[in-house]
């Protein structure tokens, strides 16, 4: 069964700071894709990053990084110099390949508050 | 503004009815997706179109239906509501790819079962 999970419910960080949101994933597929969305209050969800399970680099974006650690299933998502716009929830999802349908999954979601 | 557009905004209705959700898509996207996103299921997959055909589908109920349009327009058609339907009814639309398919989300349709 694909999975995947964020084990940090809330967060917070200091502005400037960087602050790390973990996710963990779990499939059979050999070819997927990882995904991280940002939700803020107002409600609309907003791509942000996306790394590939062949990508031998890890992907950034901006401020944005994903630290991908194939052997672990971890996708972590790395966000440096933190801004109080950043403060909104956090989503890692997963596109499956064709041995899943090549459904997206998505984690339960990781509420990141920066505090001035 | 992400340039795809679902109405309405919000909807309310009573338990047992039949509703129907509107997406259209960003100019020259043939890919729609429906995400419902609820409190105690988090966001879930629902139904991916491509150009007219369905090409993957998620945690969608018998109850739900979907189809994309020639025009590329999209609709989920919820029937026989329950307290549980409430939820944000996401729609996104993309060029199409795989993995990689960059999404733009609409704002959601908000709906409320009674």
């Amino acid at each position: 069964a694909q999975k995947i999970t964020q084990t940090q419910p809330g967060m917070f960080v200091q502005e400037k700071e960087a602050v790390t949101l973990d996710c963990t994933y779990d499939t059979s597929d050999q070819s997927y894709g990882l995904f991280w969305y940002k939700q803020p209050s107002s409600g609309e969800m907003i791509f942000l990053i996306y790394q590939g399970s062949y990508d031998e680099q890890n992907a950034t974006e901006g401020r944005y990084s994903l630290n991908f650690q194939k052997a672990r299933k971890s996708a972590n998502l790395v966000i440096s110099a933190s801004q109080l716009g950043d403060s909104a929830m956090y989503f890692c999802a997963m596109r499956g390949g064709s041995g899943t349908g090549n459904q997206f999954y998505f984690g339960t979601g990781t509420s990141l508050t920066v505090i001035p | 503004d992400s340039g795809v557009t679902q109405t309405p905004k919000h909807l309310i209705t009573a338990t047992g009815q039949r509703v129907t959700l509107r997406c259209s898509p960003r100019s020259g996207d043939l890919s729609v997706y429906w995400y419902q996103q609820s409190l105690d299921q988090g966001l879930q997959f629902l139904i991916h179109y491509y150009n007219g055909e369905e090409r993957a589908k998620g945690n969608i109920l018998e109850r739900f239906s979907a189809q994309q349009f020639p025009d590329l327009h999209s609709e989920l058609n919820l029937s026989s509501l329950e307290l549980g339907d409430s939820a944000l009814y996401f729609c996104a639309s993309s060029a199409g790819g795989w993995p990689f398919d960059e999404q733009f989300f609409g704002p959601g349709t908000r709906l409320t079962v009674l």
